[in-house]
């Protein structure tokens, strides 16, 4: 069965770089969360899309901008890295509306120096 | 979304019941409560979920209380790769709920 797909698996930048992560959902799901893990901490939500909508926001930095495109796939920015935005970046997706599960990506590693 | 109570870590022989509770005391009426493992950095995989009525699916049983104060997530024949950090998350069921996930279980499962 088709996954969530996430590209880089990957990524180190330097600080004050930018960072593109994209998120591609299983077909026909329509809701995207983004989810940021630091070390040895709990996944926290970030943003989320239904409909390429905004539909919820959470912790999400200024920096940090997000959108989902007409192919339901969907790209975090990251601008002015710090350190502290080193972290496990996780896309998950869901059928909105009519699914109870989320679906989780494998995750983008992104090492700041 | 309401708060819940996990114990930080348990451990289960191998082959044995694992038995994970969760409290939720403030869980309001129309919030559903959902569980997810995450197996060492890869990402949270859904478990199950459930309203009022005890659940059951191929991974795992939720037993609910007749309150829903709490709930206890039952592994019937833990196995070593059931080795993970385990969240309970109460969450309304719309097309915007995101997951809190706050704490969760370290299981272990020792052979």
């Amino acid at each position: 069965a088709a996954g969530v797909i996430q590209s880089p698996r990957h990524l180190i930048k330097e600080k004050r770089e930018t960072a593109t992560l994209k998120c591609y959902p299983i077909p026909r799901h329509d809701t995207v969360y983004w989810y940021q893990q630091g070390p040895g901490q709990d996944p926290q939500f970030l943003i989320s899309f239904y409909e390429k909508m905004q539909s919820d926001k959470g912790s999400i930095p200024d920096r940090f901008s997000a959108q989902q495109f007409s192919d339901y796939h969907s790209e975090l920015n990251m601008s002015s890295l710090e350190l502290g935005d080193s972290a496990l970046y996780f896309c998950a997706s869901k059928i909105g509306g009519g699914s109870y599960e989320q679906y989780f990506g494998p995750g983008t590693r992104l090492t700041v120096t | 979304d309401a708060k819940t109570t996990q114990p930080p870590s348990m451990d289960c022989a191998e082959g044995r019941a694992a038995n994970l509770p969760c409290n939720h005391s403030t869980i309001s009426g129309n919030e559903y409560v959902y569980w997810y493992r995450q197996i060492h950095s890869q990402g949270p995989q859904y478990i199950i979920h459930g309203l009022k009525n005890n659940e059951t699916n191929e991974m795992a049983s939720l037993i609910i209380t007749e309150d829903r104060k709490s709930s206890t997530l039952i592994l019937p024949h833990a196995t070593l790769r059931d080795t993970a950090v385990y969240y309970c998350i109460v969450s309304y069921n719309n097309a915007g709920n995101m997951l809190t996930f706050g704490g969760g279980t370290r299981l272990m499962v020792k052979p």
